[in-house]
């Protein structure tokens, strides 16, 4: 079955520590994208990515990087400058103006 | 800017019916979406409405009226497993989704 899939589940990250979160989608969908999710918010977009070798920024992209080398994979890294992770990371795919589907989601905490 | 406005949160009791709206003001439209997300999970389609009208789904239903900028998801003989946070997103011009906060959605029995 096609899907979208995350890992790892669950993740902690050490006091200037980068951590990388996985996302492989096998829709063989064009678009792919990371959100962060706050306890009882919305979802909020990080970056974004409509073809390979090619991602830009969402609103809070400050403190995150990713790239696209490949269509099913679309990492994120959380890199030390991000001074506040603790989230609920989701990975999404769709390609045109069809839905998003979702991963499952990464926590992320600190240590 | 862009927004999409949603109700907080909605009680309702257990077989009866539910309607959550959703009003938007984006750069360009391709389609209302709704979102289903239990406590811990992520979101899950629910459906999609890209041109006026409502659109049936089981116990779901979903209308869009462009003109309005208005649409809403209409869940009928509540169960308790319906209780969740239920989110609206409209594909802008850029094809990027913007959401709404979310309406939790609560049922007693």
């Amino acid at each position: 079955d096609g899907g979208i899939t995350q890992s790892p589940k669950y993740l902690f990250r050490k006091e200037g520590q980068n951590v990388t979160l996985s996302c492989e989608q096998n829709l063989n969908h064009d678009a792919m994208y990371w959100y962060r999710q706050d306890p009882g918010q919305g979802l909020r977009l990080i970056y974004y990515s409509q073809i390979v070798n090619d991602f830009q920024k969402g609103d809070i992209a400050e403190g995150y990087s990713v790239s696209r080398e490949k269509k099913e994979s679309f990492p994120l890294t959380v890199t030390s400058a991000q001074k506040n992770p603790t989230a609920f990371y989701l990975c999404a795919s769709d390609r045109g103006n069809q839905p998003q589907h979702f991963g499952d989601g990464t926590r992320l905490s600190i240590l | 800017g862009q927004s999409l406005e949603q109700p907080s949160e909605v009680t309702a009791v257990e077989g009866a019916i539910v309607q959550i709206n959703c009003t938007y003001q984006t750069s360009g439209f391709y389609g209302l979406s709704w979102y289903q997300q239990h406590d811990g999970g992520a979101p899950t389609f629910l459906s999609y409405n890209a041109l006026d009208g409502l659109e049936e789904t089981g116990r779901f239903s979903s209308f869009l009226s462009r003109s309005d900028s208005y649409g809403y998801l209409l869940l009928q003989e509540l169960q308790m497993k319906d209780s969740a946070s239920y989110f609206c997103a409209v594909k802008d011009s850029n094809y990027q989704l913007i959401w709404g906060a979310g309406t939790k959605l609560i049922i007693k029995p």
